[in-house]
């Protein structure tokens, strides 16, 4: 596998179930970020991991829990979501977070309906 | 607060020109990216700006001018697989790191 991987691709949940996105790079990156892509609306940056260690967490409810256990994986742990929190969600790397050109690769998404 | 426009959507032909503009009010700025978005599909990245001017990539130029908080995506002989979502995102420093801010993204259908 190269690059930016992410599971599921779709998922399908209700407002009281417990899943888990994971995001998996295979760059050799220190930083790792979650973005929401609603319809219509731009990319929202959610959080940003930068060696394991979280640096930027954008006013998020505590519905979604970011985990970050080594510089290579990523997970979103999510419970009692709304339906309005159905979107894309995104994850990306870059080398790393704290210099001005941060160019992003980003994984295929997973698309979350919330019932 | 940060606002970045872009225009919706955009049509153009194949073998044409196009520019895509992109305008920013935001606290600070550190550069900014083009992506590009197909449907389905993860964004990928296309150019980078920090100084005023043009940058080009072959069929690809991107344009910057700080003052004006303005840069625009030019696109030349279109080819029907350019159609695609095309996002601007500026870079901020945040709180202990830097990030991007996108604008909505222009969609673009290039017709044969």
């Amino acid at each position: 596998e190269t690059g930016v991987t992410q599971t599921p691709r779709h998922l399908v949940m209700g407002m009281t179930n417990k899943k888990s996105l994971k995001c998996e790079q295979h760059l050799g990156h220190n930083a790792m970020y979650w973005y929401k892509q609603s319809a219509k609306k731009p990319l929202e940056l959610m959080f940003v991991y930068s060696l394991e260690e979280r640096v930027e967490n954008n006013s998020v409810p505590s519905r979604f829990s970011p985990e970050c256990p080594n510089s290579s994986h990523l997970f979103l742990h999510l419970h009692t979501l709304q339906p309005e929190d159905s979107a894309l969600y995104l994850c990306a790397s870059s080398q790393d977070a704290s210099g001005t050109y941060n160019e992003q690769f980003f994984g295929p998404g997973t698309r979350l309906t919330v019932l | 607060g940060q606002n970045i426009d872009q225009p919706t959507e955009m049509t153009a032909t194949e073998g044409a020109i196009v520019q895509i503009n992109c305008t920013y009010q935001t606290s600070g700025f550190n550069g900014l990216f083009w992506y590009q978005q197909h449907a389905g599909e993860a964004p990928t990245f296309l150019s980078y700006n920090v100084l005023d001017g043009l940058e080009e990539k072959g069929r690809f130029s991107s344009f910057l001018s700080r003052s004006k908080g303005y840069s625009y995506l030019l696109l030349k002989e279109l080819q029907m697989k350019d159609s695609a979502s095309y996002l601007c995102a500026v870079i901020l420093l945040g709180d202990s790191s830097y990030k991007l801010i996108f604008g909505s993204g222009t969609r673009l259908l290039v017709r044969p």
